[in-house]
């Protein structure tokens, strides 16, 4: 089945450790996304790939930094400059990013807490 | 920030009750998406509306699309245990080149039998 692929489910950290969230799709997609959701704030964006190779800072990058080095995989990496990275984060892909008729495939999330 | 409004943050209603989220962007978007997050869940995509004033309905679920391209609503009518969740709108605001999808800030349900 076609899809999107996070790992893992469950992520503790211990401060002033990087953590690394995976995202793979198999679904051909050009563009990718990561979200994070806090409670009462909806989806905030943090990073987005319209093509390989290429990326662009979202909403609320700083602290965070991804690579784009194959079409189906976009990680990112939660530095220990983020602040309060305790949240729930959810990656994203769109067929194409230039059209704006596309709706978003979701992965499962990965729940990271800082302990 | 945030650009793209939505409420209530939450309603709790008993089952066979109508609900209403409505969505409000601060600007005009070229189209509105809708989605649905159970608990413990991942956003799943609902249904796009694309033209002023377009209203479609999936079942229960009527969702309409403001006149101006600013505002949208979901409906939903009669609820069932099952609509329990968070429901999210999402809009593009141009329809050339790359325009990111920007996410309300949710209205959570929750239904009691």
């Amino acid at each position: 089945d076609g899809g999107i692929t996070q790992s893992p489910k469950y992520l503790f950290r211990k401060e002033g450790q990087n953590v690394t969230l995976s995202c793979e799709q198999n679904l051909n997609h050009d563009a990718m996304y990561w979200y994070r959701q806090d409670p009462g704030q909806g989806l905030r964006l943090i990073y987005y790939s319209q093509i390989v190779n290429d990326f662009q800072k979202g909403d609320i990058a700083e602290g965070y930094s991804v690579s784009r080095e194959k079409k189906e995989s976009f990680p990112l990496t939660v530095t220990s400059a983020q602040k309060n990275p305790t949240a729930f984060y959810l990656c994203a892909s769109t067929s194409t990013p230039w059209s704006f008729n596309t709706e978003a495939f979701f992965g499962q999330g990965t729940r990271l807490t800082v302990v | 920030g945030q650009q793209v409004m939505q409420i209530p943050q939450y309603q709790h209603v008993q089952e066979g009750e109508d609900f209403t989220t409505y969505c409000n962007s601060s600007t005009t978007l070229s189209n509105i998406q809708w989605y649905k997050q159970r608990p413990g869940g991942h956003p799943v995509f609902l249904i796009q509306l694309v033209k002023s004033g377009e209203v479609k309905k999936q079942k229960r679920l009527t969702f309409q699309f403001g006149e101006a391209k600013k505002n949208s609503s979901l409906h939903i009518t009669a609820t069932q245990t099952t609509d329990v969740g968070t429901y999210f709108c999402a809009g593009r605001r141009g329809n050339t080149g790359f325009q990111k999808l920007v996410f309300g800030t949710g209205t959570r349900l929750l239904v009691s039998p």
